[in-house]
């Protein structure tokens, strides 16, 4: 099955610094990648994705960055904000059918004001 | 996006009795849903798929006469703990996707979740 790996587990940045994720799937079938944000006690919601037919994304302050051969994907966060602290999960999954995603440990990322 | 509910928030019951928990699409019907178990600081850890109009799929080491999945329509499944125990205290969420949800037909969207607290 497919495997994913995150890191770092905890990223500690000053406000205004970029913050980056990084994740990496085991599976070369995967083709779909999002990326989740967790505030404490509340509910993963959805920020990014992106898919294996492009290399990059970008939503005004967030971006996501694809790698198929060496099966790696990213998130920048630049200019961050406290509002930005959060746990951030990554995902790789099939698309069509009954799909699965597998998530990652998740980043706590922690933005200093 | 779309809308996925989830009651009750919050539930506090003494060791052996059984905990019901709704997972509900407010605006698409969702033919699969997904049960998760995450404890403090860590990830999500998938349960089981759960399957309208038929039985759930349960994730290896996951015990399906414990942790009894309902999909009865295709907007509501239902999780019930039966004799819940300690070590069954967790956060529970639910999730449902696909097309219809008005995503890209993979994308997921995740209730608030349950906090189960067993005494």
């Amino acid at each position: 099955g497919e495997n994913v790996e995150q890191h770092p587990s905890t990223l500690s940045v000053q406000e205004g610094d970029s913050a980056v994720i990084k994740c990496t799937y085991s599976d070369s079938a995967s083709n779909y990648f999002p990326w989740y944000k967790q505030e404490l006690g509340k509910r993963p919601q959805l920020i990014i994705d992106i898919r294996s037919n492009v290399g990059e994304k970008k939503d005004q302050r967030i971006a996501v960055t694809l790698n198929k051969t060496a099966k790696h994907f990213s998130l920048h966060i630049t200019e961050t904000q406290p509002e930005d602290s959060a746990v951030y999960f990554c995902a790789a999954s099939k698309t069509g059918g009954s799909y699965i995603p597998t998530f990652g440990r998740g980043t706590s990322l922690i933005v200093h004001p | 996006g779309a809308v996925v509910s989830q009651h009750p928030s919050r539930v506090i019951c003494k060791s052996g009795t059984s905990v019901k928990i709704e997972c509900r699409s407010l605006d698409f019907q969702a033919t699969t849903m997904f049960w998760y178990r995450q404890f403090p600081k860590q990830s999500l850890m998938l349960m089981a798929t759960s399957n309208e109009g038929s039985k759930a799929t349960y994730e290896q080491g996951v015990e399906k006469d414990k942790f009894l999945i309902n999909h009865a329509s295709l907007t509501l499944s239902t999780l019930t703990v039966t004799s819940a125990h300690p070590e069954d205290s967790s956060f529970y969420i639910c999730s449902a996707g696909g097309s219809l949800a008005g995503g890209t037909g993979d994308t997921q969207y995740f209730g608030p979740g349950t906090r189960l607290t067993v005494l």
